[in-house]
């Protein structure tokens, strides 16, 4: 079955800084792969997707994230970051085929002034 | 109105009452979905309907209980809980749940407080 890790449940960086967000999955084939960003009582909202074109995807709000076949990994990144990107994230799954998406724990990112 | 929209944005509730949440979808998609997202736990997934038709329930207690009564609406209905279920109820939808490359659209969530 298929499984999401992402590495740190809390990540910290001041504003302006690098935003490293690290998602690991476990598969025997390319899946698909997503990252999802909730702010407080909200719903989850599509950041960027990965569905077997180009291995390095850009998403909204200047996030974009790398496909790694080598490392099974899928880590998110903004070269910058701002207040407004305080939130948690989260790594999704999913087969070709499978009628569900299996999420990781979610990482809180705050921000530093 | 677009996208996928949950009613009510919250709900108190005693342990003894029936209520229930709505979702309703305006994107033509095909599957939709119930979550369970509790405080410092990780998304629990609790039904799946594909075309109407319930295809996953992940063990999820009697007293919680599913309605799809068409693509575009689904409900959870709510009777004798306990405090535990205290939680933010999503509601998500999909284009295609059988290809699995769309991903999903989420509504803002119920959050819900059992008192």
């Amino acid at each position: 079955a298929q499984s999401v890790t992402q590495l740190g449940s809390h990540v910290s960086v001041s504003e302006g800084a690098l935003v490293l967000l690290r998602c690991n999955y476990s598969s025997s084939v390319p899946p698909y792969l997503f990252w999802y960003v909730q702010y407080p009582n909200q719903g989850l909202q599509l950041l960027l997707k990965y569905t077997s074109a180009a291995t390095l995807v850009k998403g909204i709000n200047g996030f974009e994230a790398e496909f790694k076949k080598s490392e099974t990994s899928f880590h998110l990144t903004k070269p910058s970051a701002h207040m407004s990107d305080a939130a948690e994230y989260f790594c999704a799954v999913s087969d070709k085929g499978a009628q569900k998406l299996v999420f990781g724990q979610g990482t809180r990112l705050t921000i530093n002034p | 109105e677009t996208g996928v929209t949950q009613t009510p944005r919250h709900l108190v509730m005693g342990m003894t009452n029936k209520k229930s949440l709505k979702c309703e979808q305006h994107l033509g998609h095909n599957a939709m979905y119930w979550y369970k997202q509790s405080a410092k736990k990780p998304l629990e997934l609790m039904f799946v309907y594909s075309l109407e038709e319930r295809v996953e329930n992940n063990s999820v207690p009697s007293r919680f209980s599913p309605e799809c009564p068409n693509s575009s609406h689904l409900f959870l209905h709510l009777h004798t809980l306990q405090p535990e279920d205290s939680a933010l109820y999503l509601c998500a939808s999909s284009q295609d749940p059988w290809t699995g490359g769309y991903g999903y659209t989420f509504g803002s969530g119920t959050r819900l407080t059992v008192v």
